[in-house]
């Protein structure tokens, strides 16, 4: 079955700072990888995704992440944060158990951007 | 275009007593799915649908009931609620699959069963 770590329940950063949040699988073969993003009082967004191609992929809001497939992993980067940033951000990857439309998702990390 | 709606937004419920949350999308979205999320953990899949009239459980679907009679309904029933159920509810579509596309989510049923 599929696991999705997400170790940095909450991060707290000051505005401009850079930000990386680690998210980290355990199904070695071919997934699909998703980082979806909760704005308070928002809906669950997509933020970005990567089915193949470029290991960088680029998201909306200047967010980007990398692939790295030797380490099972899928880090949300972005270079400078706002306080608009503030949200909870989701790691989710396709579940090679049972259907293939199921998504296994990260336990959630939530930032605070101090102004 | 409201995307996925979700009602009720919060409800509390007694031991033993049984309600529908309902979810409505007006996507023409083939799938749609029901997640809980409990603190601290991910969202857990309850049960999914690939289309009218076919339902499939997720990971977590004890306790709970769906239908599918319309492309745009899709209805998660608890019958006896028990303090495991407390937790926020989500219900997503996707036009081809969650693993292919993008899911929509609903804004969340907070849940509380005492």
């Amino acid at each position: 079955a599929q696991s999705v770590s997400q170790h940095n329940h909450h991060v707290i950063l000051s505005e401009a700072a850079s930000l990386e949040l680690g998210c980290n699988y355990s199904y070695g073969g071919t997934v699909n990888l998703f980082w979806y993003v909760q704005y308070p009082g928002q809906h669950l967004q997509l933020l970005l995704k990567y089915f193949s191609g470029d290991p960088l992929v680029k998201g909306i809001k200047g967010f980007e992440a990398e692939f790295i497939k030797s380490k099972f992993s899928f880090n949300l980067r972005k270079p400078s944060v706002q306080w608009s940033d503030t949200a909870e951000y989701f790691c989710a990857v396709t579940s090679p158990r049972g259907s293939a439309r199921q998504l296994t998702f990260g336990s959630g990390t939530q930032l605070t951007v101090l102004p | 275009n409201a995307g996925v709606t979700q009602t009720p937004k919060f409800r509390i419920l007694k031991i033993g007593q049984s309600m529908t949350l309902q979810c409505t999308q007006d996507m023409n979205h083939n799938y749609m799915y029901w997640y809980r999320q409990d603190p601290g953990m991910g969202l857990k899949l309850i049960y999914y649908s690939v289309g009218a009239g076919i339902t499939d459980k997720g990971e977590v679907p004890n306790g709970y009931n769906v239908s599918r009679s319309t492309t745009e309904d899709f209805p998660l029933r608890l019958e006896l609620a028990a303090p495991s159920q407390t937790s926020v509810y989500f219900c997503a579509s996707s036009l081809q699959g969650a693993t292919n596309e993008k899911l929509f989510f609903g804004s969340g049923t907070q849940l509380s069963v005492l």
